[in-house]
């Protein structure tokens, strides 16, 4: 399949460093956000979730940071492996609104 | 748990031509979304249901595209006549409610030549 995102800003790191995927969002009112994985040829999958009454959150390897003063979201992953090279998607949601709305996305290679 | 299921994976059509997609959504799934993903850009909403109810068709180009949920469950998207720029990932994503967490298919990947 096609590869998703060829202009996309890139972040390369060193299997087994740290990586740190950042998102800037828009609307102060939002209230729910998630990330998405998405590999070549594939649809986003989930990865993690926070609402905004948390600052963190974490899961299997993946941390989620959320700072609503400056509307900005982070996705931590630890011990990046070579599986989790994709393009990485945030998304807001406003309660009482219907739509997600999506971040244009950061590609991640992980060097062997 | 089946996730969501799309189809035709993939297809190649002429400009002015048409083509239909399917989408099954998760079991139980009330909302269902279909995205339009351009290369190098994150989903943009088309359209999304509410059991066979439009909530938001805003985005939708209604000239040419359209969609339909008839019994709550699958759906299709329609493009008649295709464009160039229609050439795109058109993703399927479906979610307990509005403002749950939504799941997406692996996309329908359309080439327009």
């Amino acid at each position: 399949g096609e590869s998703v995102g060829l202009h996309l800003p890139t972040l390369s790191v060193q299997e087994g460093d740290n990586s740190i995927i950042n998102c800037a969002y828009s609307n102060s009112a939002s209230d729910y956000f998630i990330w998405y994985k998405q590999e070549s040829g594939k649809g986003p999958q989930f990865i993690i979730d926070i609402r905004s009454n948390m600052d963190k959150r974490q899961g299997q390897r993946v941390t989620v940071l959320l700072n609503k003063t400056v509307k900005h979201l982070s996705l931590q992953i630890a011990a990046t492996q070579p599986g989790d090279s994709a393009v990485y998607f945030c998304a807001e949601n406003t309660s009482g609104t219907y739509k997600y709305i999506f971040g244009t996305g950061t590609r991640l290679k992980v060097l062997a | 748990e089946a996730g969501v299921a799309q189809s035709p994976r993939y297809k190649i059509i002429e400009k002015r031509q048409s083509v239909a997609f399917w989408c099954n959504p998760i079991s139980g799934h009330a909302t269902l979304y279909w995205y339009q993903q351009i290369l190098g850009q994150g989903p943009k909403l088309l359209i999304q249901f509410q059991n066979n109810g439009v909530v938001d068709d805003s985005q939708l180009p209604k000239d040419r595209f359209s969609a339909e949920r008839l019994k709550g469950v699958d759906s299709t998207l329609k493009i008649q006549p295709a464009k160039l720029e229609d050439s795109a990932v058109y993703l399927c994503a479906s979610s307990w409610g509005s403002g749950n967490t939504i799941y997406f298919g692996e996309g329908s990947w359309l080439t327009v030549v």
